[in-house]
């Protein structure tokens, strides 16, 4: 079965710091990966996506992911953050064969506090 | 072009009262999902849909939740009967293939008294 872990439930920085949000995945094949970004009262909005290829990912709003297939990690990274980034964020694995294909599961989430 | 379009966005009924919440996903694409959003279990799958038909519905929780999509444009997700842990947020979304994007809905806030 797929699953992600996102070890970091909580994690505050000051703005203009640079941010790592941790993900790793349990999959049996190559998934395919995605952070989204959810705002209080808000839908989830994709943030970055790897498929294949690059495993280094750019998305929008600055972020980037780096994938390590050796790790089964996929953590996310911006080099400075803003205040308007403070929200949660998700990373997401999606089956891309067999039985789990098509289904994304989310991990548990990191809220983001960013302080001024 | 609209996205997933969910409704209604806040609904307060009591126990043992029937609820049903509507999706209309974003045309032309051929997957459906149902997630259920609450501070202690996160975001969790409920059903997921390809091309109108039921793929994986391990994690509806009980019987008393049902699912259906009757066609590419329209699907539904029924409590019956609401009890207040079912409270939650619950999500749409849609995707064009397994490699599209998921476009999520706003939400429907269900509050059971």
């Amino acid at each position: 079965a797929q699953s992600v872990t996102q070890p970091d439930i909580h994690i505050t920085v000051s703005e203009g710091a640079s941010l790592e949000l941790r993900c790793n995945y349990s999959y049996g094949a190559t998934p395919y990966l995605f952070w989204y970004v959810q705002s209080p009262g808000q839908g989830l909005q994709l943030l970055l996506k790897y498929f294949s290829g690059d495993t280094l990912v750019q998305g929008i709003k600055g972020f980037e992911a780096e994938f390590k297939r050796s790790q089964s990690s996929f953590n996310l990274r911006k080099p400075s953050v803003h205040w308007s980034d403070a929200a949660e964020y998700f990373c997401a694995v999606r089956g891309a064969g067999g039985t789990s294909y098509g289904k994304l599961t989310f991990g548990q989430g990191t809220i983001l506090t960013v302080h001024p | 072009d609209a996205g997933v379009i969910q409704s209604p966005r806040h609904e307060v009924t009591e126990m043992g009262q029937e609820v049903t919440l509507r999706c209309k996903p974003i045309s032309g694409h051929d997957y459906l999902f149902w997630y259920r959003q609450t501070m202690m279990r996160g975001l969790e799958l409920l059903i997921y849909f390809n091309n109108n038909v039921p793929i994986d519905d391990s994690g509806m929780p009980e019987d008393r939740f049902s699912a259906k999509m009757p066609n590419a444009s329209f699907s539904t997700l029924k409590i019956q009967p609401s009890e207040p842990r079912d409270s939650a947020v619950y999500f749409c979304a849609s995707s064009f293939r397994t490699t599209g994007e998921l476009f999520f809905g706003e939400g429907s806030r269900l509050t059971v008294l």
